[in-house]
């Protein structure tokens, strides 16, 4: 069964600062998807940002970029310039290939700190 | 934007009691799921929903479970005879295509069972 590792439970940033969210994965899987959703103290969760397996090239939204290393299945989330409203849960996920389990399977989260 | 939509935000039921969650997912979506999230603990997914029946089901989701989408719009989750251990906050997600994992989560719904 795939699993999703959050080795860090809880960080902080200075704001304005760069931080980096560690997830690490287990599959035997070659095509998939992974994704970090955050959720703020409202509770809901909000997509950050998805990376395809297949895509060698890292994806980026705005401050937000990922660092996919597809053979160390290392997926970690770079927040650039942080801003207090980044503070929140960060759940790092993954989701099969299509035509197989629609499931997304979740880390455990960080809980991400930012200091003004 | 479009947005899942869950009511109530917060439901407070007696042990035992039937409880139905409803979510009104974004409107051109045709996969739907829920999600469980027991205070402190990761996000657990529960059940995914496309053509009106049941695609995939995880191992929480027994007999005590149930989903339907009754009207075209919402979609909701039934559980029958609460236990304690049911508290949570429960996640609706919809999505518009399948294999492109892009879910939509709703806000959550708070189930407290005393």
């Amino acid at each position: 069964a795939q699993t999703v590792t959050q080795s860090q439970p809880e960080m902080s940033v200075q704001e304005a600062e760069t931080v980096t969210l560690s997830c690490t994965y287990d599959t035997s899987e070659s095509d998939y998807y992974l994704f970090w959703y955050k959720q703020p103290p409202s509770r809901q969760m909000i997509l950050v940002i998805r990376q395809e397996a297949y895509k060698q090239q890292n994806a980026t939204e705005n401050r937000f970029s990922v660092n996919f290393q597809k053979a160390a299945k290392s997926f970690s989330l770079k927040i650039s310039d942080s801003q207090l409203g980044d503070a929140a849960m960060y759940f790092c996920a993954y989701r099969g290939p299509q035509g197989g389990s629609e499931k997304l399977v979740f880390g455990k989260g960080t809980k991400l700190t930012v200091n003004p | 934007e479009p947005e899942v939509t869950q009511t109530p935000s917060h439901q407070v039921t007696q042990m035992g009691q039937e409880v139905i969650l409803r979510c009104v997912p974004i409107s051109n979506h045709l996969y739907f799921y829920w999600y469980r999230q027991i205070l402190g603990q990761k996000v657990e997914f529960l059940v995914s929903f496309y053509n009106n029946e049941i695609s995939e089901k995880s191992e929480i989701f027994d007999d005590q479970f149930s989903v339907e989408r009754p009207d075209g719009s919402n979609f909701t989750l039934k559980i029958r005879s609460t236990k304690l251990e049911d508290s949570a906050m429960y996640f609706c997600a919809s999505s518009e295509l399948r294999g492109l994992g892009m879910n939509f989560f709703g806000q959550g719904t708070r189930l407290t069972v005393v």
